[in-house]
């Protein structure tokens, strides 16, 4: 069966730091990886997604993420957060032939102070 | 319509009652999921419909869960005899496995709250 865990429940920071969210998952097969965003009173909307080629993955809003097979680690990444980057993130994945269905982290949450 | 839509947005019911949460997907989107989610806790994954195809139904946590989806429309989740650990949120997402294969895109939930 897919797992999928995220390190951290809760992380603090001040505007202009740099934001590394840890993500490892088990599946032993091919696999597509997503983060989503939750912003307060929001939906949860796709920030960005691997499904092959380049292991490093731009989305919106000046995030990456980096998918490092040989650790099953899908760490998200933005070199300076603001203060409208505080929202709950949550790490995905897809394996195998579950039809679409996602195995989702316990998300974190993050709170960047101005 | 533009989005998923989900109602109520909100519900509170008594432990044992009947309840029936909606979800209208992205019309054409043939692929629709429910999730859970639980207070502080991850999307917990419940029942997937796509096309005209046996729905998989190996998340759902009970027989007092079901789900119905006509065609590639409306779906309905009911969960009878509600319990107090049945209180969360309750996700609907859609997509067109076609064109966006997998990217999922979520309605605002359903608040279930069992007193």
């Amino acid at each position: 069966a897919q797992s999928v865990s995220q390190h951290n429940h809760h992380v603090i920071l001040s505007e202009a730091a740099s934001l590394e969210l840890g993500c490892n998952y088990s599946y032993g097969g091919t696999v597509n990886l997503f983060w989503y965003v939750q912003y307060p009173g929001q939906h949860l909307q796709l920030l960005l997604k691997y499904f092959s080629g380049d292991p490093l993955v731009k989305g919106i809003k000046g995030f990456e993420a980096e998918f490092i097979k040989s650790k099953f680690s899908f760490n998200l990444r933005k070199p300076s957060v603001q203060w409208s980057d505080t929202a709950e993130y949550f790490c995905a994945v897809h394996g195998g032939t579950s039809y679409g269905k996602l195995t989702f982290g316990q998300g974190t949450i993050l709170t960047v102070h101005p | 319509g533009a989005g998923v839509s989900q109602s109520p947005s909100n519900k509170v019911t008594e432990k044992g009652k009947d309840v029936e949460l909606r979800c209208d997907p992205i019309s054409g989107h043939t692929a629709l999921y429910w999730y859970r989610q639980r207070l502080g806790q991850g999307l917990e994954f419940l029942i997937y419909f796509q096309g005209n195809s046996a729905p998989d139904k190996s998340g759902l946590p009970s027989d007092r869960f079901s789900a119905e989806r006509t065609g590639e429309s409306v779906s309905t989740l009911t969960i009878q005899r509600t319990q107090q650990e049945d209180s969360a949120v309750y996700l609907c997402a859609s997509t067109d496995l076609m064109s966006s294969y997998n990217e999922q895109f979520f309605g605002p939930g359903t608040r279930l709250t069992v007193l």
